[in-house]
């Protein structure tokens, strides 16, 4: 079936540190990949999407870029900041449904 | 710009007791979705509307009812809770379904069944 995995966290950087979440999906066909970000106490907000493969979603700082030949979408930042610090999902979407699969999330704290 | 709002934010229901979870947009968006998440799982799907008048199950539906009001609102009913159903709930629309659409959540309500 479909499916996202995510790597498990909590990820703990230094403000101003690279950053790397990796995604890798299971899909047939070519899915849409999705990165959502949940700041505490929140629901969850779109934070990037790729529609099909070398993509590259971006916003905020944040790149993804749609690999088909690794079934990967993993999420990177050059600097992060304090307040980037939030949980992170990796999802996907095939053109055919009708709802995204999340992954598990991954927990990023930042230090000062 | 309200976007999804959740009622109620917090809960706590005795094991048996029924209540419903309440869910309204004012983005004029025809889809709505329920999803629980639970730590460690993610997100997962437990009954979905792709437009008024329609609702189709997800992943996680037994225990849980759904009901479409009107385009606006989509409502979720805990028939008899059980302490497996104690999560946090959120609420999510998109103007319609496919990947070309993301969705906007509200900011949930947690459940505890004691």
């Amino acid at each position: 079936g479909n499916s996202v995995t995510q790597m498990e966290g909590p990820v703990t950087l230094s403000e101003e540190a690279f950053l790397t979440i990796n995604c890798t999906y299971t899909a047939t066909g070519y899915p849409s990949l999705f990165w959502y970000v949940q700041y505490p106490g929140e629901g969850l907000q779109l934070l990037l999407k790729a529609t099909k493969a070398d993509d590259k979603g971006s916003n905020k700082g944040f790149e993804a870029t749609y690999r088909k030949e690794t079934t990967s979408f993993h999420l990177e930042k050059g600097s992060v900041q304090v307040s980037d610090s939030a949980v992170y999902f990796c999802a996907l979407m095939r053109s055919s449904a009708s709802k995204i699969i999340f992954g598990s999330g991954t927990r990023l704290s930042i230090r000062p | 710009n309200a976007g999804v709002t959740q009622t109620p934010k917090f809960q706590v229901l005795k094991t048996g007791q029924s209540m419903t979870l309440q869910c309204a947009q004012d983005m004029n968006h025809n889809s709505m979705y329920w999803y629980r998440q639970d730590p460690g799982m993610g997100l997962r799907l437990i009954y979905y509307s792709a437009s008024e008048g329609t609702t189709d199950k997800g992943e996680v539906p037994n225990g849980y009812n759904v009901s479409r009001l009107n385009k606006r609102e989509f409502s979720l009913r805990l028939e008899s809770a059980a302490p497996s159903q104690t999560s946090v709930y959120f609420c999510a629309s998109s103007e319609n379904t496919g990947p070309n659409y993301g969705y906007t959540f509200g900011s949930g309500t947690r459940l505890t069944v004691v």
